[in-house]
């Protein structure tokens, strides 16, 4: 059973082409996360969801926009790719946020923009 | 904000050794501190973490030490093995306050 589980796993576009990034929890958490991994291996909060809120928005550019429309799900949409965009994208998620729980991490999504 | 820096971020050493990886935090008011490790292209996964309440937190050969004064901890692995090498990344975190800050990260080679 995969705890945390987002597709595709691998997405390679032209610039300024617009895609999608989806990403499911079953562990029954309130809290998801999208994290954004550079080339150097950093791990950078970009949005933050509770309950299908948006709680957390880390000066990210408004070409991304995250949708959720359940708790269970927290989608990531780009518009107008960038080259800087290429990276690794994890989604995660906690049981109560922040309050010494586990962040699950999915296995990654990485985008590369040519 | 909270700001996690982490040391060193690169670390090779002779299978069996020992590896001590360092983070500090600027927000006295951080008081869960994970720790992750990362395979060559997998997830990052909680290998061990530790409440601010507690000093020190042992699991097998890896053991976490909190310093609330001087706002550290660090990561200890012992008898280090080749399937130890990964990147590492400590975090912060606060009841309710909905991120994890991660520091940079460690790259860990363990060298049979």
């Amino acid at each position: 059973d995969t705890a945390v589980s987002q597709t595709p796993k691998y997405l390679v576009t032209q610039m300024g082409n617009d895609k999608s990034i989806k990403c499911e929890q079953n562990l029954g958490h309130d809290t998801m996360y999208w994290y954004k991994q550079d080339s150097k291996k950093f791990l950078k909060i970009m949005f933050s969801y509770n309950n299908k809120e948006l709680i957390i928005n880390e000066t990210v550019p408004n070409r991304f926009s995250p949708k959720s429309p359940d708790k269970a799900h927290l989608n990531l949409h780009i518009n107008s790719l960038e080259l800087g965009d290429s990276a690794v994208y994890f989604c995660a998620s906690s049981q109560v946020p922040g309050a010494y729980t586990e962040a699950f991490f999915g296995q990654g999504t990485r985008l590369t923009v040519v | 904000g909270e700001n996690v820096e982490q040391h060193p971020s690169t670390l090779s050493v002779q299978e069996g050794d020992s590896a001590v990886i360092k983070c500090t935090y600027s927000d006295s008011a951080s008081n869960y501190f994970p720790w992750y490790k990362q395979e060559l292209g997998k997830r990052p996964q909680l290998i061990i973490d530790i409440r601010s309440n507690v000093g020190e937190k042992k699991d097998q050969r890896i053991a976490v030490t909190l310093n609330k004064t001087a706002k550290h901890f660090s990561l200890h692995i012992t008898e280090t093995q080749p399937e130890d090498s990964a990147v590492y990344f400590c975090a912060a975190s606060k009841d309710n306050f909905n991120k994890f800050y991660f520091g940079s990260g460690t790259k860990l080679n363990v060298k049979p």
